[in-house]
């Protein structure tokens, strides 16, 4: 059965620090993977996702993740936080679309 | 870009009345939906999965009596909290999945509503 897994519930972050929010899955096949980032009372909005090749993805607003078969994960990161990237980020495993438990961002001015 | 357009935006509703949320698709045609609910500060939960012309499939422990769906078109979906009691505040959310072209590559893109945050009374 398909899982998906963000261990770290709550991470704050200096603005202009790096962020790296992590996500392990569990999937028999080569999954489809999403990061979707939802602000308070929004709907989500897609980051990025990976379908094959490159195992470095590209999203918006300066985002990227990286898909590692060997651990399972596919954890995102933007180099330089903004104050507007504070939000609750989730990752998703495609198909039934099952969402991990979420991670909230905090980002400290 | 897709659109999806879910309503009513907010609901409040009294305990024993029924509700009725509604998902569109805007400018495109939607041969899968997924229906999630949402609790404060917790991840999205996929309640059900919905495909056009056919019966819903639900997802284990969730009542498929209390949590109607209807996939009536290509373009609209709807789910209708029966009966609804304060437990069933929650904020609930729908997704599209659009349909692809035979011979291309799926698209597992879903497109999201902006959400039903449905109060009872």
């Amino acid at each position: 059965a398909q899982s998906v897994t963000q261990p770290d519930i709550h991470i704050t972050v200096s603005e202009g620090a790096s962020l790296e929010l992590r996500c392990n899955y569990s999937y028999g096949a080569t999954p489809y993977l999403f990061w979707y980032v939802q602000s308070p009372g929004q709907g989500l909005q897609l980051l990025l996702k990976y379908f094959s090749g490159d195992t470095l993805v590209q999203g918006i607003k300066g985002f990227e993740a990286e898909f590692k078969r060997s651990q399972s994960s596919f954890n995102l990161r933007k180099p330089s936080v903004h104050w507007s990237d504070a939000a609750e980020y989730f990752c998703a495993v495609g198909g039934g679309m099952r969402f991990g438990a979420g991670t909230r961002l905090t980002v400290k001015p | 870009g897709a659109v999806v357009s879910q309503h009513p935006s907010r609901v409040i509703c009294k305990s024993g009345t029924s509700v009725k949320i509604e998902c569109r698709s805007l400018d495109f045609q939607a041969t899968t939906m997924f229906w999630y609910r949402q609790f404060p500060k917790q991840s999205l939960m996929l309640m059900a999965t919905s495909n056009e012309g056919s019966k819903a499939t639900y997802e284990q422990g969730v009542e498929k009596d209390k949590f109607l769906i209807n996939h009536a078109s290509l373009t609209l979906s709807t789910l209708t909290v029966t009966s609804a009691h304060p437990e069933d505040s929650s904020f609930y959310i729908c997704s599209a999945k659009r349909g692809w072209p035979v011979g291309r590559p799926p698209d597992e893109k879903l497109f999201f509503g902006s959400g039903t945050q449905l109060s009872v009374l």
